[in-house]
């Protein structure tokens, strides 16, 4: 079945660049169908989205975080990934990845990464 | 932006029924999903599209959407259902368009 698994650095300092990259497993990322997205969660808090990307490259990106990411794909090494610049202590949360199930009017996440901690400290 | 209200917490006795609700502007119009995130781990879709269930999830979980509160209900609650719940929809009706999360609801077995 497929799987998803988030990978990059657990700690960043502050004003640096955020990499993560999420390896999806047992399915082809540009089997077509599905849009693959990233979300945090702060620490003991809810659920934001960040934003998601199709195989084609095509993205959309939370408005309020836009200025500051990137979300890329990598179809020959099944992988997408994220960049989120200028880091304060405030981007300090887990990190997933998520596949998007879209339809016309809405989408929903089927299947989640484990998760990665992610700590903006000097 | 499109706001999303879900109830901090919610207790039920176990073999009861629990409802969490999430309140939202003419929610009713739009397709609400709910999650499960038990501590440490990913959340995971119970209910789409507001009342269809993934395979393997059981039929206990419900979900129905109307007016402007959507609701999650677990029937016959087990101690294992304890765990955080947010709902999730699409917004594609305000500036800021996209996903939009419910704060989520803390589910207590007593």
């Amino acid at each position: 079945q497929v799987q998803l698994q988030e990978s990059g650095p657990g700690l960043v300092k502050p004003s640096q660049t955020l990499s993560l990259t999420c390896t999806v497993s047992g399915g082809s990322i540009s089997s077509g169908g599905y849009y693959w997205s990233w979300i945090r969660q702060h620490p003991g808090k809810g659920l934001e989205w960040i934003g998601y990307i199709y195989y084609s490259g095509s993205t959309y990106y939370n408005p309020s975080l836009k200025s500051r990411v990137t979300i890329s794909v990598d179809t020959s090494k099944n992988q997408f990934s994220l960049k989120l610049s200028s880091v304060t202590a405030a981007d300090t949360a887990v990190y997933y990845c998520a596949r998007v199930e879209m339809a016309t009017t809405t989408g929903y996440f089927d299947l989640w990464g484990r998760g990665t901690l992610v700590t903006v400290s000097s | 932006s499109y706001v999303l209200t879900q109830p901090p917490s919610v207790s039920v006795a176990p073999g009861q029924t629990a409802r969490i609700t999430c309140g939202g502007n003419n929610i009713g119009s739009k397709s609400v999903h709910w999650y499960q995130q038990k501590p440490g781990q990913a959340p995971v879709l119970v209910v789409y599209d507001d009342s269809d269930r993934p395979s393997g999830i059981p039929e206990r979980f419900s979900g129905s959407n109307s007016g402007n509160t959507a609701t999650l209900t677990i029937s016959r609650v087990e101690a294992g259902d304890e765990a955080d719940y947010y709902c999730q929809v699409w917004d594609s009706s305000s500036d800021h368009r996209g996903v939009v999360f419910g704060g989520g609801t803390k589910l207590t077995v007593l």
